[in-house]
């Protein structure tokens, strides 16, 4: 397997456009997570789903964020509008649990690095 | 809420045995995973701890106390290329799958 795909691995935009990132999570991983990475906070879980259900957003900071699954393969999160402050890089990850859930193994895509003008 | 802590730098030489510790306030708390990132890199996945005790992998062990919410990182025969950030993160909530990461500790190998 190619590993968790994320695209694109750079995006450089103006305050107020739309951004899209994308995901492909890999085969048979039942779990997908988008985290943001910065400086000042960290890595930090912004949304996961399981079965592409979202299951838990409550890191997901604004309204302007949103993220989607509409299948197995595919996942996008969203900014509309995008602000300087949300320049970080944006990590997607998949997950598949070992010995029955005793064990969790996250595999983090190579992330993308957005930055707002 | 949720919190982890972490030494935020710690230095060794070649060879040398290394630990990073990690405390940790976690309500439902399902364990304890290691993650490794380079400068540019995403975190690879190195160690978790479900139950106490040691976990060993390679030269790579950790370690996991519930009742005292402590875990810690031991790193053997230290080699250059191990000069990264890692982190701590544990995992809780009712799917076991809300992971909160610490904010990691830079190890700087020296020749």
């Amino acid at each position: 397997d190619a590993g968790v795909i994320q695209s694109p691995r750079h995006e450089v935009t103006e305050m107020g456009q739309e951004v899209t990132l994308r995901c492909k999570p890999i085969s048979g991983h039942d779990y997908l997570f988008w985290y943001r990475q910065t400086m000042m906070r960290g890595l930090e879980l912004l949304i996961y789903f399981n079965n592409n259900v979202p299951i838990d957003d409550s890191g997901m900071p604004e309204d302007r964020f949103s993220a989607k699954m509409p299948n197995a393969s595919f996942s996008t999160l969203k900014i509309q509008p995008s602000e300087p402050r949300d320049s970080a890089v944006y990590f997607c990850a998949s997950s598949v649990e070992l010995g029955g859930g005793t064990k969790n193994i996250q595999y983090f895509g190579a992330g993308t690095r957005l930055s707002v003008l | 809420g949720q919190s982890l802590e972490q030494p935020s730098e710690v230095t060794a030489v070649e060879g040398a045995i290394v630990q990073i510790n990690c405390t940790y306030q976690t309500s439902g708390f399902y364990g304890l995973s290691w993650y490794q990132q380079h400068d540019g890199g995403a975190p690879t996945f190195l160690s978790y701890n479900g139950l106490d005790g040691l976990e060993e992998t390679g030269r790579f062990s950790s370690f996991l106390s519930r009742s005292d919410s402590y875990g810690y990182l031991l790193l053997q025969e230290l080699q250059m290329k191990d000069s990264a950030s890692y982190f701590c993160a544990s995992r809780s909530g009712n799917y076991g799958q809300n992971f909160v990461f610490g904010p990691g500790t830079r190890l700087s190998v020296l020749p």
